[in-house]
């Protein structure tokens, strides 16, 4: 089955404890993307992926990184977790054509508490 | 840079009556636009997308939305909305330099659809 699959679903952390949130998946998708919901901000995307070891950040990268070593799997990581990263996080991955557009497909999200 | 308004944070609507979402886009070139609907512990489902041809557009669970240009708009409508289609409905335009959302969405704040009996 055609997935993106994202660990932990839930997590619950102290700040300052560094964490990691795999997302992987197994369509052959170049793009992939990290996005963080929050009420009433909508999804906003963090950073994406072109390609294995090309990264750029979206609209809000402080203090996470990324990396893509492999295609199919892209973590997010934070490396000091603060309590305003308490959110909703979703990967991406999209498939498509520069003509016809891309189509995203979301993983089932990871809701991460930072106390 | 793209840009996407939401305009009614909160919609209530009566089960059996019809819906329109507002929707209204900021983007350079043609934009390439999507709907996406969330139930309350859910991940994001895709309802349509448009990239190009008819302005109208079929989604699926009896959406539809259209394309206006002139107006910067994607609104969703649906004839006849049933408790089910209670949850959170996002708009999003194709970002980056595709505009076609190779590298990711920008997405509008969100309605929260409200369905009464």
């Amino acid at each position: 089955e055609a997935q993106v699959t994202q660990n932990p679903r839930y997590l619950i952390t102290v700040t300052g404890k560094k964490l990691t949130v795999t997302c992987s998946q197994n369509m052959n998708h170049e793009y992939m993307s990290w996005y963080r919901q929050d009420p009433g901000l909508g999804l906003r995307q963090i950073y994406y992926s072109m390609n294995v070891e090309v990264t750029d950040k979206g609209d809000v990268p402080e203090g996470y990184k990324v990396s893509r070593k492999e295609k199919r799997n892209f973590p997010l990581i934070l490396e000091s977790p603060s309590p305003n990263q308490t959110s909703l996080y979703f990967c991406a991955s999209s498939f498509g054509t520069p003509r016809l557009g891309y189509e995203q497909y979301f993983g089932p999200g990871t809701r991460l508490t930072v106390t | 840079a793209q840009s996407v308004t939401q305009p009614d944070i909160h919609i209530t609507v009566s089960e059996g009556a019809s819906l329109e979402l507002r929707c209204n886009y900021s983007y350079g070139a043609t934009p390439y636009l999507f709907w996406y609907v969330q139930s309350p512990g859910q991940g994001l489902q895709l309802l349509l997308k448009y990239f190009s041809g008819d302005t109208l557009v079929q989604g699926i669970k009896g959406f539809e939305a259209e394309f206006k240009r002139s107006q910067s708009s994607f609104n969703l409508r649906k004839p006849s909305v049933h408790w089910s289609d209670a949850a959170e409905y996002f708009c999003a335009v194709g970002a980056g330099l595709s505009g076609g959302g190779a590298d990711g969405l920008t997405f509008g704040k969100g309605t929260h659809l409200i369905i009464q009996p």
